[in-house]
């Protein structure tokens, strides 16, 4: 099982202000970055799917960069708003197979 | 509408019984997945399948069994050699390969073993 370190594991954020957070991966036999968003009682949605180092994608007011060659990828809330509240999965992809982070839980106050 | 729907939500299970876990897909997907989520860990993966009639193990196989007759379905058997079967379980459905696809999830299984 491949070591994903994602960080911080939980954040708390005031509605309007911005964050970002990290998932961390071994930087050998690296096929796709995917990014999940998962709410309580839901599940988990793709954001995105990357592949190419210095990969960047914007959906809305969440972006994501890609790192391949030191194994990191960041993800990004502007603005953040109460339905951002989730948990939010990184699942790099080695030889066809995806390992998950434990995921950052992300909790925005009103 | 097209997704991905498991069965049961919420289940009890003595010790020393087989359960079953159902997952059925409408998305037209080859490959299909197992995934356990434990408290304060990333989901580990224990099946997969890319293809109808074939499967391969994940990394935490050991206890459980699957079977891939059909596209749409993937169930997922919690045998009694499972020493800790007690966890939330994830069905996921994708295109075959991941460098490309995402993968979409049920909404879930959750075992509780008394």
């Amino acid at each position: 099982i491949l070591n994903v370190e994602q960080s911080p594991q939980s954040l708390h954020v005031q509605e309007g202000d911005s964050t970002n957070f990290t998932c961390s991966f071994p930087s050998s036999n690296f096929y796709a970055l995917h990014w999940y968003r998962w709410e309580t009682a839901k599940s988990p949605e793709a954001l995105f799917v990357m592949t190419l180092n210095g990969d960047e994608k914007k959906k809305g007011r969440i972006s994501a960069t890609l790192n391949t060659k030191e194994g990191y990828s960041y993800l990004y809330i502007k603005g953040s708003q109460p339905e951002d509240s989730a948990t939010y999965l990184c699942a790099p992809s080695f030889d066809y197979k995806l390992s998950f982070g434990a995921g950052t839980t992300v909790t925005v106050r009103a | 509408d097209g997704g991905i729907t498991q069965s049961p939500k919420y289940l009890f299970r003595k010790e020393g019984q087989n359960v079953t876990l159902s997952c059925e897909q409408n998305l037209n997907h080859d490959a299909m997945y197992w995934y356990r989520q434990d408290p304060g860990q990333g989901l580990r993966l224990i099946y997969y399948s890319q293809i109808v009639n074939d499967f391969q193990k994940g990394d935490i196989a050991e206890g459980y069994s699957v079977s891939r007759e059909k596209k749409e379905s993937f169930p997922l058997t919690v045998t009694s050699a499972q020493k800790n079967p007690t966890a939330f379980y994830l069905c996921a459905s994708g295109e075959q390969g991941y460098a490309s696809g995402e993968l979409f999830f049920g909404e879930g299984s959750r075992l509780t073993v008394l």
